[in-house]
């Protein structure tokens, strides 16, 4: 399988704990993109990455997440101490510059106890 | 900035009727529309989008879309559905001519399709 994969596919943590999840993306795609989505809602932006340069962040990224993408290649979102609102279904999505179609992974989702 | 607004957050239907999923933007500059679709516990698939030409817009598994700039809508249809069309619907909009492609996504439409 060539697309893009997200590991794991579900994580539970309690309150306080540190999470890290990755993105695979299409291995010639030099863009990534994190969002989140939460219950009853579209996917909302986090950041995003061309090659190995965090080029946006939003506001929705506080202090307490942090995502890198060593090399260009595969992509991490680390959340620091995890509150509850932090539940939600975590999406990477690749997309090659240029072109115009971001292709989405399965998704990680989040539960914090 | 860009807003998409899905004003039916669940639209149920028979199996053979036909459906239509609203969606309505807002944006400054021009932008391009996207459909897509999720399945439980999968992640986004596009469905299909606009990006110029003709207005009207067709997926490979009957669905289509008509982009209207003066009513700033990009509605979805299709004209008999499957049970296999239970999903999740998101319309997405990007702005045109930048290298930032950050999609902007409604609220989604969960598409219910009963025998």
């Amino acid at each position: 399988d060539t697309g893009v994969s997200q590991d794991p596919r579900h994580k539970i943590t309690k309150r306080g704990q540190n999470v890290t999840f990755r993105c695979d993306p299409i291995s010639e795609h030099n863009r990534l993109y994190w969002y989140r989505q939460t219950l009853g809602q579209g996917p909302e932006f986090l950041t995003y990455f061309q090659n190995e340069a965090q080029l946006e962040k939003s506001r929705l990224l506080s202090d307490r997440f942090s995502a890198e993408r060593p090399k260009g290649s595969f992509s991490t979102l680390e959340i620091q101490r995890t509150e509850q609102g932090d539940s939600a279904m975590y999406l990477c999505a690749s997309i090659l510059g240029g072109t115009d179609t971001q292709y989405f992974g399965p998704g990680t989702r989040l539960t914090v106890l | 900035a860009q807003s998409v607004t899905q004003l039916d957050s669940q639209v149920p239907v028979f199996e053979e009727a036909p459906v239509e999923l609203r969606c309505n933007y807002s944006s400054s500059v021009s932008v391009y529309l996207f459909w897509y679709v999720q399945y439980p516990n999968q992640g986004l698939q596009l469905l299909l989008k606009y990006l110029s030409g003709s207005t009207l817009v067709e997926s490979i598994n009957g669905f289509e879309a008509e982009f209207n700039k003066s009513q700033t809508s990009f509605h979805l249809r299709k004209p008999s559905v499957h049970i296999s069309d239970t999903a999740e619907y998101f319309c997405a909009v990007r702005p045109m001519n930048t290298g930032f492609q950050k999609l902007v996504f409604g609220t989604g439409t969960r598409l219910l399709v009963s025998p």
